[in-house]
């Protein structure tokens, strides 16, 4: 049994551009929920994807998006980067039966410049 | 939209004494769910226990235990015989089974064990 996993580990971008970051869930796990830590602060709910659809979002703007494939892993984009945007990015997965059996991955630190 | 509180930004304690960590929530709801989890240097998020709000007993996981007050809206976490592979940020969450799956995180508290 494999655990979460993300990729990549740091990137760094400017304001304005594009991100995109991935995510493995954990083996058998179907739905993925991301989270965005700023320094000194707690995880922040940005969405979460069940079935490849979304079916939970927290206060983010549409420029944060995601996808979920069939094999459950699933990618976080940001577009239009602002420095604000510059944060832990953290994915959690777990069974749509049980949502308080979340794992984390070790997250991708996005500096943007 | 729910909010979590921990008010101790840094905690230290002894290896081997015993250290409490604080967090409030508030909510309107009767029924929902708390965790503790520990966040190590390395990152990446472990659940350290969990307490539903219906059950009157505190959870325990070993060394680990909560004193949960549904009155006051408070749930501590209680660390015993501390090790130095305890020292981490905790964060508190609040997940309500009305939202599903949002998590809502208090801001942690960074956890100093001394040898």
């Amino acid at each position: 049994e494999t655990g979460v996993t993300q990729s990549p580990t740091h990137l760094i971008k400017t304001r304005g551009q594009q991100v995109t970051l991935r995510c493995s869930s954990q083996s058998g796990h179907n739905t993925v929920s991301w989270y965005q830590q700023a320094l000194g602060q707690g995880p922040q709910f940005i969405f979460q994807y069940y079935r490849e659809e979304e079916n939970g979002r927290g206060n983010f703007p549409p420029r944060f998006s995601g996808l979920q494939f069939p094999n459950y892993s699933s990618e976080l984009n940001v577009n239009a980067l602002e420095l604000d945007d510059s944060a832990l990015y953290l994915c959690a997965s777990s069974l749509v039966e049980s949502y308080n059996e979340q794992f984390f991955g070790p997250g991708t630190r996005l500096t943007v410049l | 939209a729910q909010t979590v509180t921990q008010s101790q930004p840094e905690m230290s304690v002894q290896e081997a004494e015993t250290v409490t960590l604080s967090c409030t929530y508030d909510t309107s709801e009767s029924d929902y769910y708390l965790f503790w989890y520990k966040q190590p240097p390395s990152r990446q998020m472990i659940l350290v226990i969990r307490q539903e709000a219906y059950k009157q007993q505190n959870a325990t996981e070993n060394r680990f235990s909560v004193n949960f007050q549904k009155a006051a809206k408070s749930f501590s976490l209680k660390i015993s015989d501390s090790q130095l592979g305890d020292a981490a940020m905790y964060f508190c969450a609040y997940r309500s089974p009305n939202t599903g799956n949002q998590f809502y995180f208090g801001t942690g508290t960074s956890l100093t064990v001394i040898p």
